[in-house]
């Protein structure tokens, strides 16, 4: 069973506009972690954020946000004002207490931001 | 840091070649990840090793495929012989080794083989 759904393969937005990106997760674990990565054109990936099981506090970086929500099982991440630079494709992650230090990707979205 | 280093960046084989990509972790870090990302597929967990030793060998795809980690800076994926549909992206990538840190990633060898 995928332990990571991002149902959304691509979107695309006209710059300036929001966009919210989904991530919903499957865990036994009472302690767990998620991630996102950005991968650019230039193809590395790059981390963004890491949340854990116990902090559902919501967090905010510039025109990044995360929304993390456990009775949802979601950890969904929201670009605000969107830019041509955030055309990239995002992965959401997990990992759990009870598999060590192994990460479960999702399958990506790619967001194309039009100017 | 330098960050993840793999080399090469891009590689072409014919079919029946041996590949073998290198990576180098940040240094501190004792896990290290073998990636596989095709369009198909997407992201593919291939092997990891804590400590140098591998925990989780389970998504190496056939026997052609062999990662070994000589010690705490240097871990090679080789494949033997390649074939056309090991063509893909593969990425190395680092961690502390701690449940619930983040991994960081090399840039990535691109694979093609003809």
């Amino acid at each position: 069973a995928q332990k990571v759904t991002q149902a959304q393969t691509e979107i695309s937005v006209v710059e300036k506009e929001d966009v919210t990106l989904d991530c919903v997760y499957e865990t036994r674990d009472t302690t767990y972690y998620l991630f996102w990565y950005k991968q650019p054109p230039s193809g590395e990936l790059v981390f963004l954020i890491r949340r854990n099981s116990f902090d559902e506090q919501n967090e905010i970086s510039g025109r990044y946000s995360w929304n993390f929500q456990k009775s949802t099982s979601s950890f969904n991440f929201t670009i605000t004002a969107s830019q041509v630079v955030d055309s990239a494709v995002y992965f959401c992650a997990l990992s759990e207490a009870s598999t060590g230090n192994q990460f479960y990707f999702g399958t990506g979205t790619s967001l194309t931001v039009i100017p | 840091d330098a960050g993840v280093i793999q080399s090469p960046r891009h590689e072409v084989t014919e079919m029946g070649q041996e590949v073998t990509l290198r990576c180098k972790p940040i240094s501190g870090h004792n896990s290290l990840f073998w990636y596989r990302q095709t369009m198909m597929r997407g992201l593919e967990l291939l092997i990891y090793f804590n400590n140098n030793v591998p925990i989780d060998d389970s998504g190496m795809p056939e026997d052609r495929f062999s990662a070994k980690m000589p010690n705490a800076s240097f871990s090679t994926l080789k494949i033997q012989p390649s074939e056309p549909r090991d063509s893909a992206v593969y990425f190395c990538a680092s961690s502390l080794l701690a449940v619930g840190t983040e991994a960081f990633f090399g840039q990535g060898t691109r694979l093609t083989v003809v």
